[in-house]
């Protein structure tokens, strides 16, 4: 268990409305990922963190930020949904993130939905 | 542009049947891994190739890189209920931050 926690679970919202995210881990990993998951798609990286407000773009980043003030903490934000935001994200560490070939250890994501 | 592609995108076989996933690329990755997902919950790493041509197994499960480390495959044997989920191989580019390239994923279902 890698002590990650994403919330909320599950949240439903109306284009145009703020939406944040947000992946609590347990162990002081310096390395953090958000990705989407959408059919046909495997998982593509949102953003991702490699220290206290260390952050970088991913190949999706389009309309999101993210932000992470504390180690424990990275928020994913997207300003305004849009319907193509629809998905399910995961939040994942990497516990030797300086490595290479170091695996991912991933939340149980969020699944959320923009009407 | 999928940089891996997984193939086939579905697949639904007889419990006690084999089955291979393919995972191929264009692109030199310095390691492959593979995930199972099931519902609800994030992928789990199964293992992680490194060097070309290496052959790693669990239990029915027969992990293979490719000698240019740019494809791979699972072979898994007497496919069991149980093995139902999706499988996902990722690429890592060894690049800074231990960025992963996914694959579409490969959904198995086994039936009883």
């Amino acid at each position: 268990d890698a002590g990650i926690t994403q919330s909320p679970r599950h949240k439903v919202t109306e284009t145009g409305t703020p939406v944040t995210l947000r992946c609590h881990q347990t162990e002081n990993h310096r390395y953090m990922y958000w990705y989407r998951q959408d059919p046909g798609h495997g998982l593509r990286l949102i953003h991702y963190s490699y220290g206290v407000k260390d952050t970088d773009k991913g190949e999706v980043s389009d309309g999101y930020s993210v932000s992470r003030s504390k180690t424990e903490d990275f928020l994913l934000t997207l300003e305004s949904a849009t319907s193509s935001q629809t998905s399910v994200y995961f939040c994942a560490i990497c516990k030797q993130g300086a490595r290479a070939n170091q695996p991912q250890h991933f939340g149980d994501g969020t699944r959320l939905s923009i009407l | 542009t999928q940089l891996l592609e997984q193939s086939p995108q579905f697949l639904s076989i007889q419990e006690g049947e084999n089955l291979t996933v393919y995972c191929n690329s264009s692109s030199v990755f310095s390691s492959l891994q593979w995930y199972r997902q099931e519902p609800g919950e994030g992928p789990v790493l199964l293992v992680t190739v490194v060097t070309g041509g290496e052959v790693k197994k669990l239990k029915r499960l027969t992990f293979q890189f490719g000698d240019a480390r740019k494809d791979s495959s699972l072979h898994i044997t007497a496919a069991q209920p149980g093995d139902t989920g999706l499988y996902l191989c990722a690429g890592d580019r060894n690049n800074a931050g231990n960025m992963l390239t996914f694959g579409g994923g490969t959904r198995l279902m086994v039936k009883p």
